[in-house]
């Protein structure tokens, strides 16, 4: 199987800013998405790289390095709502159709006063 | 904001019945996806659908389950003979194109007793 890596969990300051990895095996990699969940709920589409470098959305960024295997998302000015499970997806191959998305276990990330 | 949207909410169901899960992806969405989690577990994949029929199908898509699309609007994951360990969330998801991201549902919660 493809073996997705993120830390477990998390714990970061109201204001501050929270750098969460994920690495992932190289081969037949195609595309990387970052997924918030608050528990109990659905899966919420953050962020997506398929090229290296950093994308940029407002508070939220993600970056990528393809040939490392490893990306991060970067939280800005944390809020006590960004308290959740970051999830790490990447797709592999390219055969039409096949989007399909392996997760890791997600980061569970506590937001403190 | 259009949303993939799922019924039931959740279900309870006694062991060796049938369930059927529906889904109503975003109309402009090609491809398909079933994607469960078991409490506590990370999301693992069941199955992709695009252009009426099955993409690719994981390990535990096995016999048991199978998927459909009755109408223009419908997709349904059909669980027979269900089991004790086939209680989870099942996530319906769908995107617009290949390698676009997937929007998911809010979830079915299945409990088998």
């Amino acid at each position: 199987g493809q073996n997705i890596d993120q830390p477990t969990e998390m714990t970061a300051t109201e204001g501050a800013i929270v750098q969460i990895n994920c690495t992932y095996q190289t081969s037949g990699f195609n595309g990387l998405f970052w997924y918030q969940q608050h528990a109990g709920e659905a899966p919420t589409f953050l962020s997506y790289n398929v090229l290296d470098g950093l994308e940029e959305k407002g508070r939220f960024s993600s970056f990528l390095s393809r040939s490392k295997g490893y990306s991060y998302l970067l939280l800005k000015e944390l809020q006590m709502k960004d308290s959740a499970s970051y999830l790490c997806a990447v797709r592999f191959g390219a055969q039409t159709g096949a989007n399909n998305l392996f997760f890791g276990t997600g980061t569970r990330l506590t937001v403190i006063p | 904001e259009p949303e993939v949207t799922q019924t039931p909410s959740h279900q309870v169901t006694q062991m060796g019945q049938e369930v059927i899960l529906r889904c109503v992806p975003i109309s402009n969405h090609l491809y398909f996806y079933w994607y469960r989690q078991i409490l506590g577990q990370k999301v693992e994949f069941l199955v992709s659908f695009y252009n009426n029929e099955i993409s690719e199908k994981s390990e535990i898509f096995d016999d048991q389950f199978s998927v459909e699309r009755p109408d223009g609007s419908n997709f349904t994951l059909k669980i027979r003979s269900t089991k004790l360990e086939d209680s989870a969330m099942y996530f319906c998801a769908s995107s617009e194109g290949d390698n676009q991201p997937q929007h998911f549902g809010d979830g079915t919660r299945l409990s088998i007793l």
